[in-house]
């Protein structure tokens, strides 16, 4: 069946130093992606989505690639902060499917002062 | 900046009973969303709406659980007959458009706790 995973369950990184946050999907056909941050006792929130038909896209401080050979995406976030600290998941979508958005596992980023 | 605002934000509730957990989306949104998650687990898509219709329901979503917009302003999710295992965060979101080109924006989740 279709799903979304997690390479890595919890990243420690050293503020000011860049973040890798990587994803494996399963399900070929996929139109697009999005990166969602949930910070404790808080909804998922926002940060970056790319279309299928995209390699690379960049935000603010945030850059989501996605290898549509491998199936993998990534989230690099540039000089990582200590309100970086959360859990972040990605999460796919298919355009017929209603915005059903099949979310991975997350993983829990900690940023050290 | 709106935000979908969802209450309550604990429910206790025994087992066998129903529940109703409510959700107030971004008022220009035509798509609403319920999603939940179960302590530690990833976030479970149930259902989207959209035109006072269901758009996608999951295997989760069966003949418990029910959704409706009884004004222009409320989307309730409604459990039947409460398990255990229902116990989970549940998730409200909402966007323009169903069709992946505007983000969903999530509420803050209501804690479900059955007894």
């Amino acid at each position: 069946g279709e799903s979304v995973g997690l390479h890595l369950p919890t990243l420690s990184v050293q503020e000011g130093d860049n973040s890798i946050i990587n994803c494996a999907y399963s399900n070929s056909a996929s139109d697009y992606f999005i990166w969602y941050k949930q910070e404790s006792g808080k909804g998922p929130q926002f940060i970056i989505d790319i279309r299928s038909n995209m390699d690379k896209r960049q935000g603010q401080r945030v850059t989501v690639l996605l290898n549509k050979t491998v199936k993998h995406l990534s989230l690099q976030i540039a000089a990582t902060q200590p309100g970086d600290s959360a859990v972040y998941f990605c999460a796919e979508g298919t355009y017929n499917q209603g915005g059903k958005l099949i979310f991975g596992q997350g993983t829990e980023l900690s940023v050290k002062p | 900046e709106p935000e979908v605002t969802q209450t309550p934000s604990h429910q206790v509730t025994q087992m066998g009973q129903e529940v109703i957990l409510r959700c107030v989306p971004i008022s220009n949104h035509l798509y609403f969303y319920w999603y939940r998650q179960i302590l530690g687990q990833k976030v479970e898509f149930l259902v989207s709406f959209y035109n006072n219709e269901i758009s996608e329901k999951s295997e989760i979503f069966d003949d418990q659980f029910s959704v409706e917009r009884p004004d222009g302003s409320n989307f309730t999710l409604k459990i039947r007959s409460t398990k255990l295992e229902d116990s989970a965060m549940y998730f409200c979101a909402s966007s323009e458009s169903g069709h992946g080109n505007q983000p969903q924006h999530f509420g803050d989740g209501t804690r479900l706790s059955i007894l």
